[in-house]
């Protein structure tokens, strides 16, 4: 079973710009989370999907953003780079929504430089 | 809100050492308590669990937690480590119901032969 997928693995961008990641969950999961981790602030929750629609959001500006689409694959934006952006976007998925069963399953990961 | 504290930042042992890794959770109602591990070059992977019942939880690769909720802690413990559980470790909680699963600032453990 083939595990979950994050694109792009590595991607350098400038301030101003913005970004678009990619995930494809675990085949059968519906529910994908998003969290950002970076050395200082560990893992930071920024959005839950399920069936489509966005269930849980953290404490994070409008600039970003996600959604899901109806194969549950998903994508987080973020526009208008900072450099306080940079950071490890982990995407996990599980089969229910997420949250209550707490097992999710992790990708590698898409790691953004902002420069 | 939730918040999950993970006492130590950076733990050295020797292998065959016994571990314990510190976890306190602030939340006073129902939780749901995890571990999670990062093998370097590696994605977060799932170690234990804790959901209800009995308090002490054992997981992968000889790991245990117990869970003592007069205390909101949530402890990992192994009694001999080995040089390949060098790691970073991330204990997880989330309240029941669909609430976001917050995760400590992790500890990393080094294991030095």
């Amino acid at each position: 079973k083939a595990g979950v997928t994050q694109t792009p693995r590595y991607l350098i961008k400038t301030r101003g710009q913005q970004v678009t990641l990619s995930c494809s969950p675990i085949s059968g999961h519906r529910s994908v989370s998003w969290y950002q981790q970076t050395p200082g602030q560990g893992l930071q929750f920024l959005f839950e999907y399920f069936s489509e629609t966005q269930r849980n959001k953290g404490n994070f500006p409008g600039r970003f953003s996600g959604r899901q689409f109806s194969n549950s694959r998903s994508e987080m934006n973020v526009s208008t780079l900072e450099l306080g952006d940079s950071a490890l976007y982990l995407c996990a998925s599980s089969l229910s929504q997420g949250m209550n069963t707490g097992e999710l399953f992790f990708g590698e990961g898409s790691r953004l430089t902002v420069l | 809100a939730q918040s999950v504290s993970q006492h130590n930042h950076h733990v050295i042992l020797s292998e065959a050492a016994s571990l314990e890794l510190g976890c306190n959770y602030s939340y006073g109602g129902t939780v749901n308590l995890f571990w999670y591990v990062q093998y370097p070059g590696q994605h977060l992977q799932l170690l234990l669990k804790y959901f209800s019942g009995d308090p002490l939880v054992k997981g992968i690769k000889g790991f245990e937690a117990e869970f003592i909720k007069s205390k909101f802690s949530f402890n990992l413990r192994k009694p001999s480590v080995q040089w390949s559980d060098t790691a970073e470790y991330f204990c997880a909680v989330n309240a029941r119901g669909n609430t976001p699963l917050v995760f400590g600032k992790g500890t990393r453990l080094s294991v030095i032969a």
